[in-house]
């Protein structure tokens, strides 16, 4: 079966440290994948986009890697801060048809400490 | 500049009451999505729209059904709603071409209460 894979604990971690959160998957093959950041009771915030033939993207703090052979995301926040605490999903591109639909993990909390 | 809005932001219905969500966007995005979301669970894709081609999850229970009159508003129905409907329901919108689509844009959500 299709599956999407977040680490359900959450992720605590010092301000300035760098978070590291996982993504992977099974019985997909995506064109590319997102990461979004959700507040408690706010709808999903896009953050970066990665194509299926790129292997890493960065955005200011933000870095995402994708490994299609691995059917692996990692998403890097460097330099952390206690703003930075939120949930962070991620979503994968998926054939329908002859569109794309967009389907999501669970999510990983991230709380940043100062 | 609020994008993709939802109304409202919080809905009580009764059991089995019939009750619309509705979702606009002044983005002229050609793709929108319904999603229901549980506590700490991933958003749920309910349905999509690509244009006007209308696409349904095979898991979207029955009881759920959608309208996209135009481009700028899609509407979300449930027709006999039960207990385990209470969720947030997020409305999204992105620009898609084929196999490629921008990023979802997503509206505050509307929190449904059933009593």
């Amino acid at each position: 079966s299709q599956k999407i894979e977040q680490n359900s604990e959450a992720l605590n971690i010092q301000e300035g440290k760098t978070a590291t959160l996982t993504c992977n998957y099974t019985n997909y093959s995506p064109a590319y994948l997102q990461w979004y950041r959700q507040d408690p009771g706010r709808g999903p915030v896009f953050l970066l986009l990665i194509r299926e033939n790129e292997k890493e993207k960065r955005k200011e703090r933000l870095k995402v890697t994708f490994d299609t052979t691995l059917k692996q995301s990692l998403f890097h926040i460097t330099a952390s801060q206690p703003a930075d605490s939120a949930t962070y999903l991620c979503a994968l591109a998926s054939r329908s048809g002859g569109y794309n639909k967009l389907i999501f993990g669970a999510g990983t909390r991230l709380a940043v400490h100062p | 500049d609020a994008m993709v809005i939802q109304n409202p932001r919080y809905q009580v219905t009764q059991f089995g009451k019939p009750v619309t969500l509705s979702c606009s966007q002044t983005l002229n995005h050609n793709v929108m999505y319904w999603y229901q979301q549980k506590s700490s669970q991933a958003p749920k894709l309910l349905f999509h729209y690509y244009d006007k081609d209308f696409n349904n999850e095979a898991d979207t229970p029955d009881n759920f059904q959608s309208r996209r009159p135009n481009t700028s508003f899609c509407f979300l129905d449930i027709r006999s709603p039960g207990l385990g409907d209470a969720a947030m329901y997020l409305c999204a919108t992105s620009r898609g071409s084929g196999y490629m689509n921008t990023e979802a844009f997503f509206g505050q959500g509307t929190r449904l209460t059933v009593v």
